[in-house]
């Protein structure tokens, strides 16, 4: 199945600066990959997502990115402020002729922006 | 985004007794939705795949007996976590799968249930 490789476990920046999480994945035939933010006891929020026929998606100051060949995608968060505080899950499935399969999650990222 | 209601979003329950965990799709119909169990600082893991209509596809490992799951129509799953043990104790967070948007579908979560079984 599906194995998605989530890095760092823990990212300290500083306000304003910009934020990079990475994220590897297993299943070449993976075409969806969104990314959720979590806050400390609620669900996950997807903030943005990608599809494999495209390499980049911005949405003001969040960015994904998606290397195919080499099954990797990140996110990018650009001038980062105090509620952009979080954890940061990435994930990938497949879209079956179904539908979406259940996602396979990355183990997170802790993202605290330092005022 | 579309909206996923999870209710209770906080249970304490006594060993032995079961627990009804409910998901809603507020404003759109989801034909699947999806169960994730969560512990502290860790990763969703998927338990089950619950489908309107037909029985619930469950995950290795996963007692299907211990976590029941009834998706009787297009905005409701339930998850019911029978005999319950301090093992048990958890996060547990629904999603559904909505395809309102034209570039495909997306999975929403709802806010997610803590169980605390003493």
């Amino acid at each position: 199945g599906e194995n998605v490789e989530q890095h760092p476990s823990t990212l300290s920046v500083q306000e304003g600066d910009s934020a990079v999480i990475k994220c590897t994945y297993s299943d070449s035939a993976s075409n969806y990959f969104p990314w959720y933010k979590q806050e400390l006891g609620k669900g996950p929020q997807l903030i943005i997502d990608i599809r494999s026929n495209v390499g980049e998606k911005k949405d003001q100051r969040i960015a994904v990115t998606l290397n195919k060949t080499a099954k990797h995608f990140s996110l990018h968060i650009t001038e980062t402020q105090p509620e952009d505080s979080a954890v940061y899950f990435c994930a990938a499935s497949l879209h079956s002729g179904g539908g979406a399969d259940g996602l396979t999650f990355g183990k997170g990222t802790h993202l605290i922006i330092q005022p | 985004g579309a909206v996923v209601s999870q209710h209770p979003s906080r249970v304490i329950c006594k060993s032995g007794t079961s627990v009804k965990i409910e998901c809603r799709s507020l404003d759109f119909q989801a034909t699947t939705m999806f169960w994730y169990r969560q512990f502290p600082k860790q990763s969703l893991m998927l338990m089950a795949t619950s489908n309107e209509g037909s029985k619930a596809t469950y995950e290795q490992g996963v007692e299907k007996d211990k976590f029941l799951i009834n998706h009787a129509s297009l905005t409701l799953s339930t998850l019911t976590v029978t005999s319950a043990h301090p093992e048990d104790s958890s996060f547990y967070i629904c999603s559904a799968r909505e395809s309102r948007y034209g570039e495909g579908e997306k999975l929403f979560f709802g806010s997610g249930t803590q169980l605390s079984v003493l």
